[in-house]
C-alpha cells in the first residue's frame, strides 16, 4: 500500500506570495492532519480533517488555511506568506479520527 | 505553555547499550501517548504507544513505561543500534479526541 505522499517537496517563495501544499493519504483513510515543524519547536498541529469537514484546528493565524475533497486529498494554503513561515509542512493520515497517524515526507517551505 | 516536554535536546549512546529517553507532560487530561522516530528528509513513524490504564508496554527492543502520577513517560531502546539514531518526539491526547501534541523531540545518536 503506497503511504503518505506530499507535493511539491520544496519550495521556494517571497514574502507576501501564497502557497499551496498537497497531501494524498494513504488508501481508504479519511483522516488527514497537518502540522508545521520548525527547528527548535518540534511539530506543531495546524489543522485536522475527517470526511471533509474540520474537526480540529491549532493556534495559527486566519493565514493558514485547508480542505478536504471527497477523495481525502487535502491541500493547506497559507497567503501572505512571511519570513517566519518557513518550515517543514507535515501531513498525517489515519482511518479515523484515531491515534496512529502515519506521515508524509513533509513539503520544505523556505520564504525569502 | 507546552504540555508536553523533552527536557533533553539530545542522547549519545554506545551501540549495544540501553537508551533512555524522558518526556513529561502536564495536562493530567491525556491518556493516550505516542513515540514517534524521525530521520533527517522523512516524515516522522509511529513507534510505539502507551493507554493510561497501563504503566508499561513492550514492542521488541522497545519497551515505554508511564508512571502517571509523575506525569512522566520514558522510552527504553535495548540494546541499541545505529539504525535507531534520530529525533524521538513524544505525543500526546486525549481519547484520541483532541490533535497530538507533540514534545520538541530528542536526538539520539548511538556510537558504534
Amino acid at each position: 500500500k503506497a503511504g503518505v505522499t506530499q507535493t511539491p517537496r520544496y519550495l521556494i517563495k517571497t514574502r507576501g506570495q501564497q502557497v499551496t501544499l498537497s497531501c494524498s493519504p494513504i488508501s481508504g483513510h479519511r483522516s488527514v492532519s497537518w502540522y508545521q515543524q520548525t527547528p527548535g519547536q518540534g511539530l506543531q498541529f495546524l489543522f485536522e480533517y475527517f470526511s471533509e469537514t474540520q474537526r480540529n484546528k491549532g493556534n495559527f493565524p486566519g493565514r493558514f488555511s485547508g480542505r478536504q475533497f471527497s477523495n481525502s486529498r487535502s491541500e493547506m494554503n497559507v497567503s501572505t506568506l512571511e519570513l517566519g513561515d518557513s518550515a517543514l509542512y507535515l501531513c498525517a493520515s489515519s482511518l479515523a479520527p484515531t491515534y496512529e497517524q502515519y506521515f508524509g515526507p513533509g513539503t520544505r517551505l523556505t520564504v525569502t | 505553555d507546552q504540555q508536553v516536554k523533552q527536557n533533553s535536546p539530545s542522547l549519545s549512546v554506545q551501540e549495544g547499550r540501553i537508551s533512555i529517553l524522558n518526556c513529561d507532560y502536564t495536562n493530567s487530561m491525556f491518556d493516550y501517548f505516542l513515540w514517534y522516530k524521525k530521520y533527517p528528509a522523512e516524515g516522522p513513524t509511529f513507534l510505539i504507544s502507551i493507554s493510561s490504564i497501563k504503566d508499561k508496554n513492550e514492542d521488541g527492543r522497545f519497551t515505554v513505561f508511564l508512571n502517571k502520577s509523575a506525569k512522566h513517560l520514558s522510552l527504553h531502546i535495548v540494546p541499541s543500534q545505529p539504525g535507531d539514531s534520530a529525533v524521538y518526539f513524544c505525543a500526546a491526547t486525549v481519547s484520541g479526541n483532541t490533535p497530538l501534541v507533540f514534545g520538541k523531540g530528542t536526538r539520539l545518536s548511538v556510537i558504534a
